[in-house]
């Protein structure tokens, strides 16, 4: 199963973009790559998940490489409120599903 | 509608003492999860049940915990002869359920276990 590696940390200021990268170098054929945002106290909220190449929905963009032993999440012009613990999760979705992996998560301190 | 809710919020109990948790699925979500969280830590995988599949256990992390589920509703979580260790928050997610393409999870605000 992929397990994943990601920053322990980042700072940012408001407007700026933040790319936060996630290693999974065991990634399987039927794995898709999601990313959750998880807020003190509250339980994860999911953000965004791809397969290959680029997708964009209205929070967020997930760029896969072709060999998709890595993803960067991309939020445009962070505001204050984004300030969150953000997870690559990697796991095949499939009828064999057995085991989500969340990674150590990346916590996004963003700034005035 | 409704989300996932979890009971209780809030458990404080003696080491030693049992403990059940329970979690209420968002309704036709076929697939639950639970996960654990300690103090500042990332999310530990524990259980999964896909309908009336027989759920992988493996990620329990002993023979102290085990879970249930009834049909493709609620579920609880149990933790005998509770150590201090097993305090954190634990969650619960659902999700639709597998489709051949991806699906996101919905997860609950969590219960909080204190173990004294």
């Amino acid at each position: 199963l992929a397990k994943t590696t990601q920053p322990i940390s980042m700072d940012s200021y408001e407007g700026q973009e933040v790319n936060i990268t996630c290693s999974h170098n065991n990634i399987a054929t039927n794995d898709y790559i999601t990313w959750y945002q998880q807020f003190p106290s509250q339980g994860p909220r999911f953000i965004i998940q791809g397969y290959k190449t680029k997708v964009t929905n209205e929070v967020a963009s997930l760029f896969i490489p072709a060999d998709r032993k890595s993803s960067t999440l991309s939020l445009p012009r962070v505001s204050l409120s984004d300030t969150a613990v953000y997870y690559c999760l990697v796991g095949d979705m499939g009828y064999n599903f057995n085991k989500f992996y969340f990674g150590s998560g990346t916590k996004l301190n963003v700034k005035p | 509608g409704a989300g996932v809710s979890q009971s209780p919020s809030n458990k404080v109990t003696e080491k030693g003492k049992d403990v059940e948790l329970r979690c209420d699925p968002i309704s036709g979500h076929t697939a639950l999860y639970w996960y654990r969280q300690r103090l500042g830590q990332g999310l530990e995988f524990l259980i999964y049940f896909q309908g009336n599949s027989a759920p992988d256990k493996s990620g329990l992390p002993s023979d102290r915990f085990s879970a249930e589920r009834t049909g493709e509703s609620v579920s609880t979580l149990t933790i005998q002869r509770t150590q201090q260790e097993d305090s954190a928050v634990y969650l619960c997610a659902s999700s639709p359920g597998p489709s051949g393409i991806s699906y996101e999870q919905y997860f609950g605000p969590g219960t909080r276990l204190t173990v004294t």
